[in-house]
């Protein structure tokens, strides 16, 4: 069964830093991996899709890389502003959506 | 990217009671829809598959009795908690796909289930 790991769960940055988010997966069978976003008490807004012969995306200020032969992908989040607070989210397809566990990011003015 | 809206947004019931969620796709043909439940602090958790005019797929450890799903139409899929207990408070967040391997999945904006 596939298992997809984040790390931190947790990350405290001053307002302007740049920062990485990891996600790993044990079975490089994937057909696509998803970064989300979700606010406290609310759904799941999609980041980034990175299909599987792809090996990154970009929008505005992220970028997602992914190695699906290691198993991992990263989010690299540009000049980070307090908006940016959120749990951040990867799942990768395989027959099904499996989610990571999360990073907490919390963005201090 | 598709629209996704869940109704309601929060419910509150008695031990007991059965409560019916909605999931719509409003712009969106949704072929394939999924729903997933969030304990607090944890990921999602897949529940079940559910084809437009076909029975649900469900995990193991999702009891297909208590969660009953309905994918009548191409925008509308129902989640019914029958029997709620309080261990069935939960957040409940549904997906559409279209239904190949390759495609995105929309989210709703999830509903918040308590029950007392």
């Amino acid at each position: 069964k596939q298992e997809v790991t984040q790390i931190p769960a947790a990350l405290s940055v001053p307002e302007g830093e740049n920062l990485v988010l990891n996600c790993s997966f044990t079975d490089s069978a994937i057909y696509n991996l998803q970064w989300f976003r979700q606010d406290p008490g609310k759904g799941l807004t999609s980041l980034l899709l990175i299909q599987s012969s792809q090996r990154e995306q970009t929008s505005g200020r992220l970028n997602a890389s992914l190695d699906k032969s290691s198993g991992r992908s990263t989010l690299y989040i540009a000049a980070s502003q307090p908006g940016d607070s959120a749990t951040y989210l990867c799942a990768v397809k395989g027959g099904q959506f499996y989610f990571g566990t999360g990073t907490s990011l919390t963005v201090i003015p | 990217g598709a629209v996704v809206s869940q109704h309601p947004s929060r419910v509150i019931c008695k031990s007991g009671t059965s409560v019916k969620i909605e999931c719509r796709s409003l712009d969106f043909q949704a072929t394939t829809m999924f729903w997933y439940r969030q304990f607090p602090k944890q990921s999602l958790m897949l529940m079940a598959t559910s084809n437009e005019g076909s029975k649900a797929t469900y995990e193991q450890g999702v009891e297909k009795d208590k969660f009953l799903i309905n994918h009548a139409s191409l925008t509308l899929s129902t989640l019914t908690v029958t029997s709620a207990h309080p261990e069935d408070s939960s957040f409940y967040i549904c997906s559409v796909s279209s239904g190949t391997s390759y495609n995105e999945q929309f989210f709703g904006p999830g509903t918040r289930l308590t029950v007392l």
